[in-house]
């Protein structure tokens, strides 16, 4: 089985500063690892993917994130941060073998702060 | 490009009454996952469906039920409605073959008074 820590719940940072999000999994099989956000009210949206080959991945709004996989870990990050990116994410996890099941980690609430 | 579309989009019902969800996958992806999002909560996986038939089964409570039909599309039916049972209620379809992300739908809010 898989399972997926985001060790903060909530990150309060200041636009234009740089963030941070942490994600580490638990699996004893290959995995595809996913970010996904949520704005408020609003559904999921798949923000970016590790399926295989590079491990640094980027996103089209500036993230990006790193599978690392000594430290079973994919933090997602940002160099600089703005309003619009205030928003719930998830960090998920799904083993690589046939159409298995998506988990999701508890979220972690991003806020900006002008 | 297609997306994965979900009705409604809110629903509002009573306690003890049924509620069905709908979800109609991307053409071609044969597979449906379901996820329950309570108030502040992560997406918590129910049920999914490969090709028709139950692939994988989650924290799925036993008054829910649900299908997938021969157009691949799935309902969940949801009876004896609990206050607790409000939530966002997501749908994802992704192809087995390609084996890639999960794509989801915008959600049903249902709301259970």
């Amino acid at each position: 089985a898989q399972s997926v820590t985001q060790l903060d719940s909530q990150v309060p940072v200041f636009e234009e500063a740089p963030v941070e999000l942490r994600c580490n999994y638990s699996s004893s099989v290959s995995v595809y690892l996913f970010w996904y956000v949520q704005y408020p009210n609003q559904g999921l949206q798949l923000l970016l993917k590790y399926l295989s080959g590079s491990t640094l991945v980027e996103s089209i709004n500036g993230f990006e994130a790193e599978f690392n996989k000594s430290q079973t870990s994919f933090h997602l990050r940002k160099p600089s941060v703005h309003i619009s990116d205030t928003a719930e994410y998830f960090c998920a996890v799904k083993a690589s073998s046939s159409a298995s099941k998506i988990i999701f980690g508890s979220g972690t609430r991003l806020s900006i702060r002008p | 490009a297609a997306g994965v579309i979900q009705s409604p989009r809110h629903l509002i019902k009573e306690k003890r009454e049924t509620a069905t969800l709908k979800c109609y996958p991307i053409p071609r992806h044969d597979t449906v996952y379901w996820y329950q999002q309570g108030p502040g909560q992560d997406p918590q996986f129910l049920i999914s469906f490969y090709e028709k038939m139950q692939s994988d089964k989650g924290s799925i409570p036993d008054r829910f039920s649900a299908q997938q039909f021969s157009d691949y599309h799935s309902e969940l039916n949801m009876s004896s409605l609990e206050l607790g049972d409000s939530a966002l209620y997501f749908c994802a379809s992704s192809n087995r073959v390609l084996n890639t992300e999960a794509f989801f739908g915008q959600g049903t809010r249902l709301t259970v008074v």
